[in-house]
């Protein structure tokens, strides 16, 4: 089976610049989950989608950051207008269901100058 | 509110020496809970869970036993090796179809000669 797949690897952008990050979950897990890592404070929850409804958009990150599922198998997260602050690693990961074991795609590394 | 608590920072060991690394839990609900490992440049995998009160798990030379009473999950090995190194991240889940996932802040162990 194939795992998370997770587009692009790396992307640099300038200050106030628009990014799309691609993900496409495991195929058949209902829940798809974003995530920005970085070294201070850990994973932070971004979106939490089931079965392609939007179940959680995290607070702090509503401004800028937009996720959507657009089909079972395909979701994007869209930063406008980015900020150096944004600079991290942005992990897609999805399961079965939320109390499960979530499966990570191997992320994309942005950097916003 | 649910919380993850876990050795927090960097941990710096010689081979050889036993792992320990802790991590505490606060909710009011049936619990799974979860190890995760991320080698760098890798995407974070499931290395150990667990649902069953004072069971222990293992797998690749980990262990954790889930103590309900204390709300403790810590992760153990009795020899460190040096492709240990790597982020831990310990994550709790109310019980499976439930909303509430939470990840701790991570650990980065460095295993050194």
């Amino acid at each position: 089976d194939a795992g998370v797949t997770q587009t692009p690897r790396h992307e640099v952008a300038e200050k106030g610049q628009t990014i799309i990050l691609k993900c496409e979950p495991v195929s058949g897990h209902n829940d798809l989950f974003w995530y920005r890592q970085t070294k201070i404070q850990g994973l932070e929850l971004l979106s939490y989608f089931r079965s392609k409804s939007l179940m959680e958009d995290g607070g702090a990150f509503k401004d800028r950051f937009k996720a959507e599922m657009l089909n079972s198998s395909f979701s994007t997260l869209k930063i406008q207008p980015t900020e150096p602050k944004d600079s991290a690693v942005y992990l897609c990961a999805s399961s079965w269901d939320r109390g499960w074991e979530q499966y990570f795609g191997p992320g994309t590394r942005l950097t916003v100058l | 509110g649910d919380s993850v608590t876990q050795t927090e920072g960097l941990v710096t060991l010689t081979e050889g020496l036993p792992v320990m690394l802790n991590c505490t839990y606060q909710t009011a609900y049936s619990t799974f809970l979860f190890w995760y490992v991320q080698h760098l440049n890798e995407a974070p995998k499931l290395l150990l869970k667990s649902s069953t009160d004072n069971k222990r798990t293992e797998h690749q030379g980990f262990h954790a036993t889930l103590h309900k009473s204390s709300s403790s999950f810590h992760l153990q090995k009795s020899s460190a090796q040096l492709s240990d190194s790597a982020l831990y991240y310990c994550a709790l889940s109310d019980q499976p179809g439930y909303q509430n996932f939470y990840f701790g802040k991570g650990t980065s162990l460095t295993v050194i000669p």
